[in-house]
């Protein structure tokens, strides 16, 4: 079976553009995670999507948004893109079976690079 | 969100125990504590996960205490290759999908030859 897959795996782009990431599941996963690592951190939560609703948000400004698709992809959007904004990016999927904490499965991540 | 705090980095030899400590002293009542192994460019791998007491798998062990405001990673007989940051986080996901978790600083282990 095909682990987390996002895409692209790297991406420069100028500040003030918009870029959008893209992210598989691996097949079954109904929920998505996204989350911001900068170098030498560690990673911060964006937001979580399950069955295509939004179920968790972290302390993110308005300019990153995401949606989730019927076949349960995702995409992470970003505007107005701040150098600060440089970071992997990071999707992780998992099988939600009720309360308690699941296993999440990360993908390699996109690398942003804002100049 | 709970916080959590490890140490920034440790060294061992090859063939050593490890054990790499985190504090999360605000843990709530229905939060998990998962440990994820990452390697640099890479995602974050899991290594393990547990709420209470202990926990062993193939690749290590957790140790929580009766007050869940620490856990123990404890890593046998370290590789080379076990060279990585390993993060500490604790948090749930409840009946609804809805996630709520929060990764540590992390602890770099340099496995030295």
């Amino acid at each position: 079976d095909a682990g987390v897959t996002q895409s692209p795996t790297h991406l420069i782009k100028t500040r003030g553009q918009q870029v959008t990431l893209r992210c598989s599941p691996i097949s079954g996963h109904k929920s998505v995670s996204w989350y911001q690592q900068v170098l030498g951190q560690g990673p911060q939560f964006i937001f979580q999507y399950y069955e295509k609703e939004e179920r968790g948000r972290g302390n993110f400004p308005d300019r990153f948004s995401a949606r989730q698709f019927p076949n349960y992809s995702s995409e992470l959007n970003v505007n107005a893109l701040l150098l600060g904004d440089s970071a992997l990016y990071l999707c992780a999927s998992s099988l939600v079976v009720g309360g308690g904490y699941t296993e999440a499965f990360f993908g390699q991540g996109t690398r942003l690079t804002v100049v | 969100l709970a916080k959590t705090t490890q140490p920034i980095s440790m060294d061992s030899y090859e063939g050593q125990e490890v054990n790499i400590t985190c504090s999360h002293n605000n843990i709530a009542t229905n939060d998990y504590i998962t440990w994820y192994q990452q390697f640099p460019s890479q995602g974050p791998r899991f290594i393990i996960q547990g709420y209470k007491t202990k926990v062993t798998n193939e690749v290590a062990s957790l140790f929580i205490p009766a007050d869940r405001k620490s856990s123990t990673l404890s890593l046998p007989r370290v590789s080379l290759s076990d060279t990585a940051v390993y993060y500490c986080l604790v948090g749930a996901f409840y009946s609804g999908g809805y996630q709520k978790v929060t990764f540590g600083t992390g602890t770099k282990l340099q496995v030295i030859p």
